[in-house]
């Protein structure tokens, strides 16, 4: 099976950086992917690693560490609108399973 | 379409009766996932479908549950007998192919059960 871990909410300053973690365990694995949520619409892809290391892209860069099953997602120079929830997901291991399993999601809200 | 379309936006309904979800993916889409978001909870995998074939329909949580899809594109979700505990958001997802690709997810079903 596979189980994801991240914190529930977090808040931070406008302006400021913000880090999001995710555990993970898995029997494998097969890449991670961050979506985006905001309230009352449809997640959006933000990122997906396979390697571990940085992948920056723009004001948002993901990070990855297959040995230690962690992943964070930074977000510099923060706005208003990153308020969201931001969602861990990892694809499915073994034939038969398609399934991309979601963590809870960590809500973050930025204040002014 | 543009995106992933998604019908009814909102459906409230009394336990009991049956309701249909609609999911449009996007054209030329051949893998379709639907969801289901509980207030508070992560999303939850219902059932995968490549093509018209459901390959793996392990997160339907009860026989209650059906869905189909025709001519590779469109596909419905049928709750037959809802109870309260269906109340949520069904989400649909596209992608060409392949859970290692990017979803497309529709705005979603808000589905309350009085």
């Amino acid at each position: 099976g596979q189980n994801i871990d991240q914190p529930t909410e977090m808040t931070a300053t406008e302006g400021a950086i913000v880090q999001i973690n995710c555990t993970y365990q898995t029997s494998g694995f097969n890449g991670l992917f961050w979506y985006q949520q905001h309230a009352g619409e449809a997640p959006t892809f933000l990122s997906y690693n396979v390697l571990d290391g940085l992948e920056e892209k723009g004001r948002f860069s993901s990070f990855l560490s297959r040995s230690k099953g962690y992943s964070y997602l930074l977000l510099k120079e923060l706005q208003m609108k990153d308020s969201a929830s931001y969602l861990c997901a990892v694809p499915p291991l073994g034939a038969g399973s398609y399934q991309l399993t979601f963590g809870k999601g960590t809500k973050l809200s930025v204040i002014p | 379409g543009a995106g992933v379309s998604q019908s009814p936006s909102n459906k409230v309904t009394e336990k009991g009766k049956d309701v249909e979800l609609r999911c449009d993916p996007i054209s030329g889409h051949t893998a379709l996932y639907w969801y289901r978001q509980s207030l508070g909870q992560g999303l939850e995998f219902l059932i995968y479908f490549q093509g018209n074939s459901a390959p793996d329909k392990s997160g339907l949580p009860s026989d209650r549950f059906s869905a189909e899809r025709t001519g590779g594109s469109v596909s419905t979700l049928t709750i037959q007998r809802t109870q309260q505990e269906d109340s949520a958001v069904y989400l649909c997802a596209s992608s060409f192919g392949g859970a290692t690709g990017e979803l497309f997810f529709g705005e979603g079903s808000r589905l309350t059960v009085l």
